[in-house]
């Protein structure tokens, strides 16, 4: 089965900072998918990435794709207290409309 | 656009007891997922709904069961509750299309006493 490893675990950064958190899996990837949650809440879908050397952009978020190290990276510019949460990043096994398997997730705080 | 909608938000229920949740869809979303989010464990896949029919399902016992009612919503049924039972489900809906991004309710707060 597909397993999903994300680093770091939590990240403390202070305001206006970049960061990048990383998700590699242990299976091709054939889709990608970046979530935001806050505690105790739903998912809030952030970005889809299907093809190996995908990048895509959502205000100050940015997401990549290797698809030869199977490996994605989020990277958020000049962070900002809403940016806090837990990101996790999601696959399919086979590409289709299935369940996805999730990483455990990266838990960031923002520091002002 | 309404979001995928759950209910209950909250829900109590005592070892040995059966408990009910259930989930709408984006409207126009065939596809219907249920996830559990235990502490410790992370989101784990638990069952997929398309076009009325179950699809797929996660590395869970029978006793967690469901399905998907003609207008697309769906429910979850979790028979004979254990403590472990405890967590935050969650149900997204997706239009059941290769690739396309599932989107998530609030999720059901489940709470085994």
């Amino acid at each position: 089965s597909q397993e999903l490893e994300q680093s770091p675990q939590s990240l403390i950064v202070q305001e206006g900072k970049n960061l990048t958190i990383n998700c590699t899996s242990s299976k091709t990837l054939y889709g990608l998918y970046w979530y935001k949650q806050k505690y105790g809440e739903g998912l809030i879908f952030l970005m889809m990435l299907q093809k190996g050397g995908e990048e895509k952009s959502h205000e100050k978020i940015t997401a990549k794709l290797d698809e030869k190290k199977q490996q994605s990276s989020l990277h958020i510019t000049a962070s900002q207290p809403s940016h806090a949460g837990i990101y996790l990043c999601g696959a399919t096994s086979g590409g289709g409309a299935d369940g996805l398997t999730f990483g455990k997730g990266t838990h960031l705080i923002i520091q002002p | 656009e309404a979001g995928v909608t759950q209910s209950p938000t909250h829900l109590i229920k005592t070892r040995g007891q059966q408990a009910t949740l259930r989930c709408s869809p984006i409207s126009g979303h065939t596809s219907v997922y249920w996830y559990q989010q235990a502490l410790g464990l992370g989101l784990q896949f638990l069952l997929w709904y398309d076009e009325g029919e179950e699809r797929n399902r996660g590395n869970f016992p029978p006793r967690f069961s469901g399905r998907q009612f003609p207008n697309y919503s769906s429910e979850l049924n979790v028979n004979a509750l254990e403590l472990e039972d405890s967590a935050l489900y969650l149900c997204a809906s997706s239009l059941g299309h290769r690739n396309q991004p599932q989107h998530f309710g609030d999720g059901t707060r489940l709470s085994i006493l």
